[in-house]
């Protein structure tokens, strides 16, 4: 089954410094890729993705790219703010849904 | 639009006692419904997954039983609680199985002591 690897686990930014959160991926037949935010004792909301057949995408502050060769993908949050702060989960998706260990991204103000 | 309700937000229970976690979805119908658990500072373990009343799909062998008696109710349950259950389980729901966004549900934080 498909294995997913997230780095780092923790990651500290200061306020305005850019964040990326990357993913590997073992099951190349994989084919979408959704990042989730998740703030403390919340659910976790889907922000970003991006299918197979795209190698980026953007919306506003977030980025994702996808290297389907390498099988990796990383999520680039520009410009961070506090509010940023949260516990960020990649998936990858053939079949069934497999998740990142996440990862706790914190922006000092 | 679609909403999905989760029960109960917190639970403390004793090693030995059983489980019911409820979720249900409002606003679809035949979603494909999920359950997931979230040990302290991990990731997303999928437990459960269902594409339709009574058909459940376990992916990790555990003392834990999911149901789905109706279209959009689906129900985590255990006839005994083990120490090692405690954690924060979420129901999701997608239109389509898999490839698809997953809406999670608030979740509930089950403490066994």
């Amino acid at each position: 089954g498909e294995n997913v690897e997230q780095h780092p686990s923790t990651l500290s930014v200061q306020e305005g410094d850019s964040a990326v959160i990357k993913c590997t991926y073992s099951d190349s037949a994989s084919n979408y890729f959704p990042w989730y935010k998740q703030e403390l004792g919340k659910r976790p909301q889907l922000i970003i993705d991006i299918r197979s057949n795209v190698g980026e995408k953007k919306d506003q502050r977030i980025a994702v790219t996808l290297n389907k060769t390498a099988k990796h993908f990383s999520l680039h949050i520009t410009e961070t703010q506090p509010e940023d702060s949260a516990v960020y989960f990649c998936a990858a998706n053939n079949n069934d849904m497999r998740f990142g260990a996440g990862t706790r991204l914190t922006v000092k103000p | 639009s679609q909403t999905i309700h989760q029960w109960p937000a917190t639970l403390v229970q004793p090693v030995g006692s059983p489980l019911s976690l409820e979720c249900t979805v409002e606003g679809t119908s035949n979603p494909n419904l999920y359950w997931y658990r979230q040990a302290a500072g991990r990731g997303l373990q999928l437990l459960f997954y269902s594409v339709g009343i009574g058909q459940i799909s376990s992916e990790v062998p555990q003392n834990l039983s999911a149901s789905r008696p109706q279209d959009r109710q689906f129900i985590l349950s255990s006839k005994k609680l083990l120490l090692s259950d405690s954690g924060f389980y979420l129901c999701a729901w997608s239109q389509r199985l898999w490839g698809e966004k997953l809406f999670f549900g608030s979740g509930t934080q089950l403490s066994v002591l």
